[in-house]
């Protein structure tokens, strides 16, 4: 199994600035990587697949870059509706793995 | 728009058993592959299943092989999942997630999930 590690756990940061969150894999899974975004009492929402492929509706703040182990996620001006818990997941293998997700924070 | 609402979730002692179901709309249910996530209070995400769309292919977490089934029923519209020799550690959240067009490890459009609770 993929074992997908996350840092920082908890990332604190103000409206406005940016954060970069990152994402490690155990082995290369090429470019299948997603990211979700989940916030308190809510479902999952997909942000990226492919690494850096944008879902339908995720603003232009958003970015993910990287392959193989090393994956990034950053946004570039904090909004308020952005302080949530980030999640990257690996599809390049079965079973499909996530990682324990970072909380960006005020 | 695409709609997933997971039902069957609630209390059960060790050892038991629960079937939830994921009734879906809104999407041509026959043509995607639907997988199962759960979500311990308070901890991540764990995926736990996956069924192709025509039903024929299914692959599961280590944690639940054995013990969990996944199956659909294309003309209902409706995913389930069989949980049996519940454990503690099977309380969470599940939910089930429609994949995209385009890949089946991309988990697109989720439902609100369902809460299976483990306890004597």
């Amino acid at each position: 199994e993929i074992v997908m590690t996350q840092s920082p756990a908890t990332l604190s940061v103000s409206p406005g600035e940016r954060a970069t969150l990152s994402c490690r894999a155990s082995q290369s899974v090429s470019s299948k990587l997603a990211w979700y975004q989940q916030k308190p009492g809510q479902a999952p929402r997909l942000l990226f697949y492919g690494a850096s492929t944008r879902a339908t509706g995720i603003p232009a703040r958003f970015s993910g870059s990287g392959s193989g182990t090393e994956f990034t996620l950053t946004i570039s001006s904090l909004q308020s509706e952005d302080f949530a818990v980030y999640y990257c997941q690996q599809y390049n293998n079965w079973p499909l793995s996530f990682g324990g997700g970072t909380t960006v924070g005020i | 728009q695409v709609q997933l609402v997971e039902s069957g979730g609630g209390v059960v002692q060790p050892g038991g058993s629960l079937r939830l179901s994921c009734a879906a709309s809104g999407f041509t249910f026959r043509s995607y592959g639907i997988h199962w996530v759960r979500q311990a209070p308070g901890k991540g995400l764990e995926w736990v299943a996956f069924i192709r769309d025509d039903g024929n292919t299914k692959y599961y977490a280590d944690s639940v092989k054995g013990r969990f089934t996944i199956s659909r029923d294309n003309s209902k519209n409706t995913l389930y999942l069989q949980l049996n020799s519940l454990r503690v550690d099977d309380t969470a959240v599940y939910h089930c997630a429609k994949v995209t067009s385009s890949s089946w490890g991309t988990l697109e459009d989720w439902g609100q999930g369902t809460l299976v609770t483990v306890s004597s």
